[in-house]
């Protein structure tokens, strides 16, 4: 079975601070995906990626930067972190039309 | 952009009862989109419940079935008798290139024994 592991599984951070959250997959898939989880808004689209080195913006990537140094690894990174980025944050791995998901991590940024 | 609308944020239902949770899309590509189920169930992770990549034909899986209707953009999901352990969080979701999925709300099912 496809296996994704995020890192750290909870966080807290002060506002202002550097957050990095950390993806790591062994299924040797292409694309690579960071969601956020809210009420009221179901799993929105941050960064994604399509293989090493290459990052694509989602539909919310302000406040947000992506890295991906190689096939296993794809990290997000909070530059300068603010309360309303405190969410849910769910990595994924795709090939084909199939998407295998980490289990989140909750970032509370105070 | 592309979106994928679910309108019942929670759906409650008696167990062995039938069950719709409603899926909306739109989309800006020529080519017609694939089209997903997810479910979260209680304590574990987001997982694939069905997929249909075929305008016009129907997925099933686990006793539930969505059928991709492209005239009314649409992709419903049903089941015709709900369990208990049927209870979960379903999302909806489309991908138009094969690189990016977007996702529904989410639909709370609450099935009550």
């Amino acid at each position: 079975e496809a296996a994704v592991t995020q890192s750290p599984r909870n966080k807290v951070a002060v506002t202002g601070g550097k957050v990095t959250l950390s993806c790591n997959q062994t299924n040797n898939h292409n694309n690579m995906y960071w969601y956020r989880q809210d009420t009221g808004h179901g799993l929105r689209l941050i960064h994604y990626s399509y293989g090493a080195g290459s990052t694509e913006k989602g539909d919310i990537p302000d406040g947000y930067k992506a890295s991906r140094p190689s096939q296993e690894n794809f990290s997000l990174i909070l530059e300068l972190a603010t309360p309303s980025q405190t969410s849910v944050y769910f990595c994924a791995s795709g090939a084909g039309q199939r998407l295998f998901f980490g289990h989140g991590t909750k970032l509370s940024v105070l | 952009g592309d979106s994928v609308t679910q309108t019942e944020g929670q759906v409650t239902v008696s167990e062995s009862k039938s069950l719709i949770i409603n899926c909306t899309y739109s989309t800006t590509s020529i080519a017609y989109p694939n089209l997903f189920w997810y479910v979260r169930y209680p304590g574990e992770g987001l997982q694939l419940l069905l997929k249909v990549i075929t305008a016009g034909q129907k997925g099933s899986s686990r006793g539930f079935e969505a059928t991709y209707n492209k005239e009314t953009t649409s992709f419903h999901l049903q089941k015709a008798s709900v369990q208990e352990s049927d209870s979960a969080v379903y999302y909806c979701a489309l991908d138009t290139n094969a690189y990016k999925v977007i996702f529904g709300k989410g639909t709370h099912l609450h099935v009550l024994p």
